[in-house]
Parts: C-alpha cells; sequence; structure tokens
C-alpha cells in the first residue's frame, strides 16, 4: 500500500531556530512531491514541488530535498519566524496513481517569539 | 488573480437534501480534482477530471457524483448526503497533472446532521 508518513507530528520552536520537517513514502517510483502549507480555515498552499528527477527545490527560506531511493523528503527552514506557524503536509504523487496525490498526516509547527 | 474559488465555503444541512458544491479555476487548467478532509484520515481523494467531460473515481467516491461540462467549473453533488459525509472538501486543479503543482481552494465545510 502506498502511504506517506510525516514526523514528527507537532514541533514548537523558538523564533530564530532553524528546523527540519520529514516525509517518508512507502514506494520509490514516484511522480512527483509536493510540500504544502495550511493555516486554520484556510486551504492549501502550494510551497514546494520536486520532480522525481531533481534532487531539491528552493524557495526563499525554504529548501527541501528529496531521496526517491531511501523514500524521504525533508523541508528545511531557515530562520523560523513567528509566521511561519502552521500546518505542513506533504504529499506524493506515486508513479501508476498519477491523478492524485497522497497525503501524510502533516506536522503541525508553532514558532514562538 | 489566480484563484481556485469554491462555495458556499460553510453548509449546515440535513440528511436526505441535494447539495451541489461549486468549485471555480480561472487558470484555464485542465486537470480538476476534489478531496475531503477528516481527522485523523487526512486528505483522501473523492473524484478527479483530466478534462472536460472526462471524470474517474478517486478513493472515496461513495455516495459523491461530479460533472466537467466546461474546462472552468467541476461541481460536487451529493444527491443524499449522510452524516458521514460531514467534512472539510477541497478543490484542486494544475495545468498539467504530475508536472505542474496542484491549486487548492479554501475549502467548504459541510455539516450534515
Amino acid at each position: 500500500k502506498q502511504e506517506v508518513t510525516q514526523i514528527p507530528a507537532a514541533l514548537s520552536v523558538p523564533e530564530g531556530e532553524n528546523l527540519v520537517l520529514n516525509c517518508s513514502f512507502t514506494d520509490s517510483a514516484i511522480y512527483n512531491l509536493q510540500w504544502f502549507r495550511q493555516d486554520p480555515g484556510k486551504g492549501l498552499t502550494s510551497l514546494l514541488l520536486i520532480q522525481s528527477s531533481q534532487r531539491e527545490q528552493t524557495s526563499g527560506r525554504l529548501n527541501a530535498s528529496l531521496d526517491k531511493s531511501s523514500g524521504r523528503s525533508t523541508l528545511y527552514i531557515a530562520a523560523s519566524q513567528p509566521g511561519d506557524s502552521a500546518t505542513y503536509l506533504c504529499a506524493v504523487m506515486f508513479s501508476g496513481g498519477y491523478n492524485k496525490l497522497i497525503f501524510g498526516a502533516g506536522t503541525r509547527l508553532a514558532v514562538h517569539p | 488573480e489566480a484563484q481556485v474559488t469554491q462555495n458556499p465555503r460553510y453548509l449546515i444541512t440535513v440528511t436526505g437534501k441535494k447539495l451541489t458544491v461549486t468549485c471555480s479555476q480561472n487558470m484555464n487548467h485542465e486537470y480538476m480534482s476534489w478531496y475531503r478532509q477528516d481527522p485523523g484520515l487526512g486528505l483522501r481523494q473523492i473524484y478527479y477530471s483530466m478534462n472536460v467531460e472526462v471524470t474517474d473515481k478517486g478513493d472515496v467516491p461513495e455516495g459523491y457524483k461530479v460533472s466537467r461540462k466546461e474546462k472552468r467549473n467541476f461541481p460536487l453533488i451529493l444527491e443524499s448526503p449522510s452524516p458521514n459525509q460531514t467534512s472539510l472538501y477541497f478543490c484542486a486543479s494544475s495545468l498539467v497533472v504530475g508536472r505542474q503543482p496542484q491549486h487548492f481552494g479554501d475549502g467548504t465545510r459541510l455539516s450534515i446532521l
């Protein structure tokens, strides 16, 4: 069964810390992996999309890496800010299921001043 | 502004009363999809559409219908809603599935009494 797991489920850090969110998936045959941010009462905002042929993507203070062979992705957030507080979701589009995303349960991040 | 728009945002209704949740995108995207989000179960795909007049079931299609008569619209229809369809619903779209990020609407919270 194709599954996506995110660790930790929740994380609380002081402002300014660099932090890493982890995502693992059960099948290395993927089309892409996408990281989203979800704020309470809001929809999902796409942060980064990594194609299967890529190793990483960067946007501002965010960097996402992909290691297909080990079935892992990490989202690195540099110099965290209170505005980064949200739930971060990892979603994988597996080969053979290219029409849908399989989501992890998310990591709930709180950055306190 | 590029966006995916869902209506209504919130709805409380009763068992058996037919309802439609509308979804519209202004980005000329070919691919559209519906997900539901439930505590402990995460986001799961209900239906998707690769293009006009092309729709197919996702992982949890029971009790739902969709149609894609125009490229921009992808309504979700609950013919006879039941309490187990109480959930947070998201519509998503992308230009080319698998190659472009998926963009999500702000969600529709349905409560079926």
